[in-house]
């Protein structure tokens, strides 16, 4: 187990539909990082948040917003959804130690847009 | 940016032989490889990383080498099990970028 948790475990939307996926993550690990992954591919990065700031984003629109919380829990928020976002969504938060950063997967939340 | 390229796409072995995944990375930059294990309707499972500063890194059945002058890495799986068969990715991960990942081998084991 890696102690990061997401919910909820699978999602059906409309298109032109808002969604909100959480992720809780382990205590102590400051980053966090979400991931699109589509059938078939490795996962796409989509956005990094450190200590409840955006830290790095990947080749995704503005519609992808995210937040982080002191709790270390946090959230991917889709608005405007379009058939191409159904996909496997991914947290991943970060243990660092030393100078070493490790990521560590949670579950996935699976979306569906019709 | 980073481009990661892992081969094969899928990958069938018998039980008890050897299987061995390869990928390659453009960013001279990156120092850091892990390997992740997908599961059916799991999220990945990082199983073995190596960093820059070693060529080669053994946990059990799995080893993973480097060689940071070809720019390439490999998966080692030895006396493969059942419960072996997932999807596989490569990913490489330079320092202020991102963790980009390989596009993933199917690996069957046949009993």
């Amino acid at each position: 187990e890696t102690g990061v948790t997401q919910s909820p475990t699978h999602l059906i939307k409309t298109r032109g539909q808002q969604v909100t996926l959480r992720c809780s993550s382990q205590s102590g690990h400051n980053t966090v990082s979400w991931y699109q992954q589509a059938l078939g591919q490795g996962p796409q990065f989509i956005f990094q948040y450190y200590r409840e700031e955006e830290n790095g984003r990947g080749n995704f629109p503005p519609r992808f917003s995210g937040l982080q919380f002191p709790n270390y829990s946090s959230e991917l928020n889709v608005n405007a959804l379009e058939l191409d976002d159904s996909a496997l969504y991914l947290c991943a938060s970060t243990k660092t130690s030393g100078s070493r950063d490790t990521q560590y997967f949670g579950p996935g939340t699976r979306l569906t847009v019709l | 940016g980073e481009n990661v390229e892992q081969h094969p796409s899928t990958l069938s072995v018998q039980e008890g032989d050897s299987a061995v995944i390869k990928c390659t990375y453009s960013d001279s930059a990156s120092n850091y490889f892990p390997w992740y294990k997908q599961e059916l309707g799991k999220g990945p499972q990082l199983i073995i990383d190596i960093r820059s500063n070693v060529g080669e890194k053994k946990d059990q059945r799995i080893a993973v080498t480097l060689n940071k002058t070809a720019k390439h890495f490999s998966l080692h799986i030895t006396e493969t099990q059942p419960e072996d068969s997932a999807v596989y990715f490569c990913a490489a991960y330079a320092p202020n970028e991102k963790l980009t990942f390989g596009t993933g081998t199917r690996l069957t084991i046949i009993p």
